[in-house]
């Protein structure tokens, strides 16, 4: 099955830094990349996502970057707030399966 | 559009009893999933469902068991609860793994004593 390593597992920046997360998965069939946003004692919420035939997607100040070849996958937080405190989750999945998800990254941005 | 409502928020269960966790989506997807989160461990599948009679087992699927009569609801029975079932439980819905991601619940926190 698909195995995704996700790093690092804590990650603190200063307010108005850049935050970086990586993925790696296993499986080259796996086609589909979404990252998930988790709130303290809230439910994940996807926050952007990426397929296996794009190489970058932007949404205002978050993005994400693919590459198949190595297979890895980053998000880039740009002029982080403290509301971007949280711990994210990166997955992937390929057609007819679940999501595998990596183990999470807990951002703390410092005022 | 409630979305997926996963009943109920907090239980305290004694070691041996049985209950059922209850997950139900109003967006008509095909795909739903039940995940346990513990600190340090990510997300871990136990079960899933790809459609109506149709379920299968994820990575930790001992001591649960599920069932998926209708397109909406999708339980997750404990069969007799032990406290390394002590967890936060989350069911989610997607229309397929690669046409969006998941609609997570808001959770069911499980204290088994």
């Amino acid at each position: 099955g698909e195995n995704v390593e996700q790093h690092p597992s804590t990650l603190s920046v200063q307010e108005g830094d850049s935050a970086v997360i990586k993925c790696t998965y296993s499986d080259s069939a796996s086609n589909y990349f979404p990252w998930y946003k988790q709130e303290l004692g809230k439910r994940p919420q996807l926050i952007i996502d990426i397929r296996s035939n794009v190489g970058e997607k932007k949404d205002q100040r978050i993005a994400v970057t693919l590459n198949k070849t190595a297979k890895h996958f980053s998000l880039h937080i740009t002029e982080t707030q403290p509301e971007d405190s949280a711990v994210y989750f990166c997955a992937a999945s390929k057609p007819g399966n679940q999501f595998y998800f990596g183990t999470g990254t807990s951002l703390t941005v410092i005022p | 559009n409630a979305g997926v409502t996963q009943t109920p928020k907090f239980q305290v269960l004694k070691t041996g009893q049985s209950m059922t966790l209850q997950c139900a989506q109003d967006m008509n997807h095909e795909y739903m999933s039940w995940y346990r989160q513990d600190p340090g461990m990510g997300l871990r599948l136990i079960h899933y469902s790809v459609g109506a009679g149709i379920t299968d087992q994820g990575e930790v699927p001992n001591g649960y068991n599920v069932s998926r009569s209708t397109t909406e609801d999708f339980p997750l029975r404990l069969l007799s609860a032990a406290p390394s079932q002590t967890s936060v439980y989350f069911c989610a819905s997607t229309p397929a793994p690669t046409s969006g991601g998941y609609t997570f619940g808001s959770g069911t926190r499980l204290t088994v004593v």
